[in-house]
Order: structure tokens, then sequence, then C-alpha cells
């Protein structure tokens, strides 16, 4: 089955204790991207990669790093944890060549609260 | 820049009855427009897209958007609504060039029986 999986899916966490979100798709994607949802404003995203190597910021990249270096796998890390990160997280992928025109596949989520 | 607006934080209507969930957008350049739907402790589902020709696009689950460029809008549109389609909403604009999608802040239908 065609999916993006993310791990863990509901992670509490304290400020200041580095953590990883694992993010991984089966579609043979170049393209993944990482996004917060916060109540009124929607998604927001965070870092994209078009492909093994290859990253980008997004629109709200502070606190957060990415690495690329399979095409399957996309991790986000948070160095440090602030209580302002404690969202809903999602990652997604599609083909590239247009992202920007492209349907995105999305993982499930993953709510982090960080106290 | 490209940027989207969903005027409507909730809409409720009533089983059977159509149903409207509103977007515009700004974007230089022509658009690409999207609808994606988030149903309670889920990801957001792909509906329909629009890149270009007829303005009128068919999606998943009976659900349809009229692209209208005078107004820059595209709303997601049902002929008779059910209580399975109350779920958020999220309307998307691209571009051709763009190594992103921008998303709206999401309209929570509510199909009340």
């Amino acid at each position: 089955e065609a999916q993006v999986t993310q791990n863990p899916r509901y992670l509490i966490t304290v400020t200041g204790k580095k953590l990883t979100v694992t993010c991984s798709q089966n579609m043979n994607h170049e393209y993944m991207s990482w996004y917060r949802q916060d109540p009124g404003l929607g998604l927001r995203q965070i870092y994209y990669s078009m492909n093994v190597e290859v990253t980008d910021k997004g629109d709200v990249p502070e606190g957060y790093k990415v690495s690329r270096k399979e095409k399957r796998n996309f991790p986000l890390i948070l160095e440090s944890p602030s209580p302002n990160q404690t969202s809903l997280y999602f990652c997604a992928s599609s083909h590239s060549g247009t992202p920007g025109g492209n349907e995105q596949f999305f993982g499930p989520g993953t709510r982090l609260t960080v106290l | 820049a490209q940027s989207v607006a969903q005027p409507e934080d909730q809409v409720n209507v009533a089983e059977g009855n159509p149903l409207t969930v509103k977007c515009t957008y700004s974007v230089s350049g022509n658009p690409y427009l999207f609808w994606y739907v988030q149903y309670p402790n889920r990801g957001l589902q792909f509906l329909l897209k629009y890149i270009t020709g007829d303005n009128l696009v068919k999606g998943s689950y009976g659900f349809e958007a009229e692209f209208n460029k005078s107004q820059t809008s595209f709303h997601l549109k049902k002929p008779s609504a059910l209580v399975s389609d109350s779920a958020l909403y999220f309307c998307a604009v691209g571009r051709r060039s763009a190594r992103q999608l921008t998303f709206g802040s999401g309209t929570q239908l509510t199909v009340l029986p």
C-alpha cells in the first residue's frame, strides 16, 4: 500500500530535550516536506526537500533541522524543543518536477507537546 | 508570492442541502489550485485540483470546484451534503515554477442530520 508513515504519533517531552520525528514514504517520491498545523493558522511549511541531499527552508524553519540521506526518509529534528513548538506535525511527499502543482500525500500526523 | 484565504472558519449545512466552501487566492502567473480534506485524527487527503482547462473540476466523493479567474476564487461545492462530509477542508495554491504549496487556514464543515 502506498503510504507515508510517521513516528511517533504522539509525543510529550520537556523543554530542551532533543527529539526526532521520523517520516518514510514508499512511493519513490523525490519531493518531501514537513508542515505544522496550528488552530486558525492552517498548515505552514517548515522544511522541504527536492531530492536526496537537497533541502530548503519553508516558511517557519526556526528551531528545526532536517536531513535527506535516503530518498524514502526525511526526519524532522528538534535540537532544543520549546513550548511554542507544541503542534501537530505532518510529513508529505509528491513527485517532483513541479511540486507546486502536484498532489501531495500526507502522513497521519504527530502530535507533539513540549512542557 | 502566493497566498490563499478561506474566509469562513465554520460552515454548517443540513444533510441533503448543497454546500459551498469558499476559497480565494493570490498568485503571480497561472495558479495551480487544490482542495484537501482532513478527517479527525487523520492526515490530509487530496480531493481535487485545477491546473488548466475546464473551469469546473470534479473530484472525489462527489465534490467539485469552480475556478473563477476574474474573482480569483476556487470554491468547493457539492450538490447534496452528507453527514460523513463533516471534516476540515483546506484550499491550497501553487505555481508551475513554485517549490511550495501554500495552504489556507481551513474551514470546518459540519453537516447536520
